[in-house]
């Protein structure tokens, strides 16, 4: 059974750093890993996605890649904003589980002016 | 372009009583999801629906638990009899064909006391 797992759990930056999330999963047959923002009280946003044949996606200050091999992904966001914050969900699609996404646990994000 | 649409947004009931989640997914798109978000658990996946027909249910928890798709552009999530441990954020979402990316709604936020 996939399992993923995001760390750390929190994270609180100064405007303007750069920082890095990770993600982690133990089935290394995925078809693609999604990265999700979701802000309090609303639903997720799709911020980029991973097809299992590429290494990185880039958008805007974004970029995510992909270690299919050894099971992880970073989600690099560069000179963070306090729009930036938010709680970050990675999600793999496994390749035994048709359309379904397993998600972890979300990293909560705070970048202070 | 409308989302996808879910209500009520909030839902307070007591143990015991029925209640209904709604969804309405984004025209033209033929696969709905309901996810459950805790704390404890995170975002869980509860059932797909593919061109209205269910496809894989096991995430419902229990048999108190049923959903139905009768038509492209309706679905419902029901709980008979609620109990205080259903307490979650509901999520719907929906996607076109084989696309990836799916489109979350806002939830519903229910209450079981």
């Amino acid at each position: 059974k996939q399992e993923v797992t995001q760390i750390p759990a929190a994270l609180s930056v100064p405007e303007g750093e750069n920082l890095v999330l990770n993600c982690s999963f133990t089935d290394s047959a995925i078809y693609n890993l999604q990265w999700f923002r979701q802000d309090p009280g609303k639903g997720l946003t799709s911020l980029l996605l991973i097809q299992s044949s590429q290494r990185e996606q880039t958008s805007g200050r974004l970029n995510a890649s992909l270690d299919k091999s050894s099971g992880r992904s970073t989600l690099y966001i560069a000179a963070s904003q306090p729009g930036d914050s938010a709680t970050y969900l990675c999600a793999v699609r496994t390749g035994n589980a048709g359309n379904m996404l397993t998600f972890g646990g979300g990293t909560r994000l705070m970048v202070k002016p | 372009d409308a989302g996808v649409i879910q209500s009520p947004r909030h839902e307070v009931t007591e143990m015991g009583q029925e209640v209904t989640l709604r969804c309405k997914p984004i025209s033209g798109h033929n696969s709905l999801f309901w996810y459950r978000q805790t704390m404890m658990r995170g975002l869980e996946l509860l059932i797909y629906f593919n061109n209205n027909v269910p496809i894989d249910d096991s995430g419902m928890p229990e048999d108190r638990f049923s959903a139905k798709m009768p038509n492209a552009s309706f679905s419902t999530l029901k709980i008979q009899p609620s109990e205080p441990r259903d307490s979650a954020v509901y999520f719907c979402a929906s996607k076109r064909g084989s696309a990836d990316t799916q489109y979350f709604g806002p939830g519903t936020r229910l209450t079981v006391l």
